[in-house]
């Protein structure tokens, strides 16, 4: 079955800190995969995505992706957290076909110490 | 250009109550969808219409019916309200060509609460 998993349910870093939230996906075939940011209280927004190409994959706000496909992973990093930051951060994969709907995790809530 | 817009912000029912909740998007995207959140779940694809004309089951439909007015329209349906559907509701838009694969653009929410 299709799943996306995020193994982290809560994250607290303190200001400065480097973070890096884990996901794992079970898709047969090719996947796109997506990380979207939910701030406190807003609808959800795209932070980045791959297709294809280049495995590292750079977002806004200083966020980047590494797709490592034999460990069916799609981790999120940032090298130095700001309390801005705090928010919830959804992973999701869709496959090739037109017809494959977008699966999301749980979220991981990431919240900032200042 | 005001993206995927949602109302009402926040509506309380009593338990067997109607209600219906609207969704329009100005990207002429061909893809729409109603996800419901709840703490610990994501997000769950309720209903989807593919393209205009269309409607699809997504993972949690029960309870639910969806209407695609037109190429802009979503409305979702809440026949008899039960507590167990007290959620955030999020509609969604994606891409011109009515692939269901790319990238999704979210409305603000819907929060729902039945009593």
């Amino acid at each position: 079955a299709q799943s996306v998993s995020q193994h982290n349910h809560h994250v607290i870093l303190s200001e400065a800190a480097s973070l890096e939230l884990g996901c794992n996906y079970s898709y047969g075939g090719t996947v796109n995969l997506f990380w979207y940011v939910q701030y406190p209280g807003q609808h959800l927004q795209l932070l980045l995505k791959y297709f294809s190409g280049d495995p590292l994959v750079k977002g806004i706000k200083g966020f980047e992706a590494e797709f490592i496909k034999s460990k069916f992973s799609f981790n999120l990093r940032k090298p130095s957290v700001q309390w801005s930051d705090t928010a919830e951060y959804f992973c999701a994969a869709s496959g090739y076909s037109s017809a494959s709907k977008i699966i999301f995790g749980s979220g991981t809530r990431l919240s900032i110490r200042p | 250009n005001a993206g995927v817009t949602q109302t009402p912000k926040f509506q309380v029912l009593k338990t067997g109550q109607s209600m219906t909740l609207q969704c329009a998007q100005d990207m002429n995207h061909n893809s729409m969808y109603w996800y419901r959140q709840d703490p610990g779940m994501g997000l769950r694809l309720i209903y989807y219409s593919a393209s205009e004309g269309t409607t699809d089951k997504g993972e949690v439909p029960n309870g639910y019916n969806v209407s695609r007015l037109n190429k802009r329209e979503f409305s979702l349906r809440l026949e008899s309200a039960a507590p167990s559907q007290t959620s955030v509701y999020f509609c969604a838009s994606s891409s011109p060509g009515g692939s269901l694969t790319y990238e999704q653009y979210f409305g603000p929410g819907t929060r729902l609460t039945v009593t």
